[in-house]
């Protein structure tokens, strides 16, 4: 079985610009998750869709952030425009359907903001 | 007060030795609790789920507290391969949301 897969694994741009980052989920795992981690704190939650619900949107930091899966599958998570404390590690989870139990995160995206 | 906190660490200790992680969290109606490995620049894994019983998994011991709202990890026998973050996390109740601790860095030193 595949796990989760995110890309790109690194992306380095310039405060201003547009990064979109994706997550492809389990296959047939309902719920989604993203989480960040900054430079020395912990990992914070930032969303979580159902399907293609967003079912918890309460840790999005602000509007530059935009999470999106439609149909129900992948999600991409699109930062614009990036500002230099948007650095940081955004993993992606995803758990069968039900109270959220078998997380499997992908292996993350490292993005860092000049 | 931050919704999990752990024991700031780091700790360094030899093969063979014993240690010991505490996380306390601030939530009495969560529900799970789950410790997690993180390498350096890896995803976190899943380690074991913690359950108010306790429960043991080879040289790995978790204990839960609800009274106290507290949460342990205990590794006898450490391996060079144990060095690692160890993430304490807790289930949101309500939709599935895990939140973390900040981690304790573990070394294993020969």
């Amino acid at each position: 079985e595949a796990g989760v897969t995110q890309f790109p694994s690194h992306s380095v741009i310039e405060k201003g610009q547009t990064v979109t980052l994706r997550c492809d989920p389990i296959s047939g795992h309902d719920n989604l998750y993203w989480y960040r981690r900054v430079m020395g704190k912990e990992i914070k939650f930032l969303l979580h869709f159902v399907k293609e619900s967003k079912q918890d949107e309460s840790g999005m930091p602000n509007n530059r952030f935009l999470a999106e899966r439609t149909g129900g599958t992948y999600s991409t998570l699109k930062v614009q425009p990036a500002e230099l404390e948007d650095s940081g590690v955004y993993f992606c989870a995803s758990s069968p359907p039900g109270q959220g139990r078998g997380y499997t995160f992908g292996s993350g995206t490292r993005l860092t903001v000049v | 007060r931050k919704e999990v906190e752990q024991d700031p660490g780091p700790f360094n200790v030899p093969e063979g030795a014993t240690v010991a992680f505490n996380c306390t969290y601030s939530n009495s109606a969560s529900q799970s609790f789950f410790w997690y490995r993180q390498d350096c620049r890896k995803e976190p894994k899943l380690l074991m789920s913690v359950y108010s019983s306790g429960n043991e998994d080879g040289r790995f011991t978790a204990q839960l507290n609800r009274a106290s709202q507290y949460i342990s990890l205990l590794i006898r026998d450490s391996k060079l391969s144990d060095s690692a973050t160890y993430l304490c996390v807790v289930n949101d109740p309500k939709w599935g949301k895990l939140t973390f601790g900040q981690g304790t860095i573990l070394t294993v030193h020969p």
